[in-house]
């Protein structure tokens, strides 16, 4: 079964330092395209950043410079580096495996399996 | 900056079709995706590239697109389809994904 689980939230100052983990399980993380998303309590859903399974990394601009997407091969599990955080970092953070590609008229770009999510809190 | 934008709400009698829609400019040269979270939950993909449903979905789900504007459609709406759906895709480049702002379907 596919299946992702989150963690490594929790309460943190403005400023702080925080690690989530996504471990993986009935597929390969390094395979995939492997995302992250949040919401922010009574709003909708933001993309953060994506790894692709070439490497390649992308964020939004709302965390460029603060946020590190990684992951472990062997242990088959992504990762979120967040620095600098801040209140309006507050939220949901879901992991999602993803995919992307181009066909011949089309590119794609989505996720299809979705974790349950970890809560990151910044405040004083 | 790149932004698909939705109608924040649409309301339907049970048994009717609801139809939501996405529009982007890059639309034309990059799938969508959607999505439904009901309170509490995990988003659940529905439809993937623009018309196409994962296994598990009901039928009554489908989506469908022209030009910059896509749709997802619910036919015959139920009781358990009230929910927030979200589109999503991806700018030209490929490398800025986004959301739509999200539509809450209530069913009356």
């Amino acid at each position: 079964e596919v299946q992702l689980v989150e963690s490594g939230g929790g309460l943190v100052q403005p400023g702080g330092s925080l690690r989530l983990s996504c471990a993986a399980s009935g597929f390969t993380v390094s395979s995939n395209y492997m995302s992250w998303v949040r919401q922010a309590p009574g709003k909708g859903l933001e993309w953060v950043s994506v790894i692709y399974s070439g490497g390649s990394t992308y964020y939004a601009d709302s965390v460029k410079g603060r946020f590190t997407i990684s992951r472990h091969n062997s242990k088959n599990t992504l990762y979120l580096q967040m620095n600098s955080l801040r209140a309006e970092d507050t939220a949901v953070y879901y992991c999602a495996r993803s995919v992307g590609g181009n066909q011949p008229t089309s590119y794609y770009y989505g996720m299809d399996v979705w974790g349950q999510g970890t809560t990151v809190t910044v405040s004083s | 900056s790149y932004e698909l934008t939705q109608p924040p709400s649409v309301s339907v009698s049970p048994g009717q079709t609801a139809r939501i829609t996405c529009s982007g400019d890059a639309l034309p040269k990059q799938y969508a995706y959607w999505y439904q979270q009901k309170p509490g939950q995990a988003p659940v993909l529905v439809i993937y590239k623009d018309s196409e449903r994962p296994s598990g979905i009901p039928e009554r789900f489908s989506g469908s697109s022209s030009g910059t504007t896509v749709t997802l459609t619910i036919s015959g709406v139920q009781a358990e389809d009230e929910a927030d759906y979200y589109c999503q895709s991806a700018d030209s480049s490929g490398t800025l994904w986004v959301f739509g702002g999200g539509t809450k379907l209530t069913v009356l």
